[in-house]
């Protein structure tokens, strides 16, 4: 099956700084890139998700890259706010079984 | 903005005994998931299903548990005989076309 890396697990930036956080998988075949935001108690919740026929996609302050030669995909945050704190997962399905990575527990420092 | 809702919130259950775990999808949504995310760690994939059957499952989803979709808005998980190992934070999620989904609260399930 896939097997989904997701680097660094936690992450603790500045109000105002950036946060990238990267994901690596192992299935050429993969296809769909999708990162989601979980809040404590609550269910993930889709921020950004990019296909393979894409290298980049931006919304607003949140960005995603995808290296479909290196099998690897990054989610990037800029101007990050205290709300922004939060544990990030990437995913990425073969076939219709969804991997999801390990998690970054990302904390904006007022 | 239409969601995808879960219930029980929390479920505590002794060991040996069967539980149900119950969605209800967006509803114009064709896919369905079940994920389990056992305290602090990730969120693991347990089964999809897709045109009244299963089209995936894990190595987790062994006979134990089994998925129904009942009629045309809920969508049920159940574990037959439970054990310790399976509490955890379950969530249901549905869409459209089988990439973007969206994640129910969850359930908490905590087996005695």
């Amino acid at each position: 099956g896939e097997n989904v890396e997701q680097h660094p697990s936690t992450l603790s930036v500045q109000e105002g700084d950036s946060a990238v956080i990267k994901c690596t998988y192992s299935d050429s075949a993969s296809n769909y890139f999708p990162w989601y935001k979980q809040e404590l108690g609550k269910g993930p919740q889709l921020i950004i998700d990019i296909r393979s026929n894409v290298g980049e996609k931006k919304d607003q302050r949140i960005a995603v890259t995808l290296n479909k030669t290196a099998k690897h995909f990054s989610l990037h945050i800029t101007e990050t706010q205290p709300e922004d704190s939060a544990v990030y997962f990437c995913a990425t399905p073969t076939g219709n079984q969804f991997y999801f990575g390990t998690g970054t527990s990302l904390t904006v420092i007022p | 903005e239409p969601e995808v809702t879960q219930t029980p919130s929390h479920q505590v259950t002794q060991m040996g005994q069967e539980v149900i775990l119950r969605c209800v999808p967006i509803s114009n949504h064709l896919y369905f998931y079940w994920y389990r995310q056992i305290l602090g760690q990730k969120v693991e994939f347990l089964v999809s299903f897709y045109n009244n059957e299963i089209s995936e499952k894990s190595e987790i989803f062994d006979d134990q548990f089994s998925v129904e979709r009942p009629d045309g808005s809920n969508f049920t998980l159940k574990i037959r005989s439970t054990k310790l190992e399976d509490s955890a934070m379950y969530f249901c999620a549905s869409s459209e076309a089988g990439y973007t989904q969206y994640f129910g609260p969850g359930t908490r399930l905590t087996v005695l």
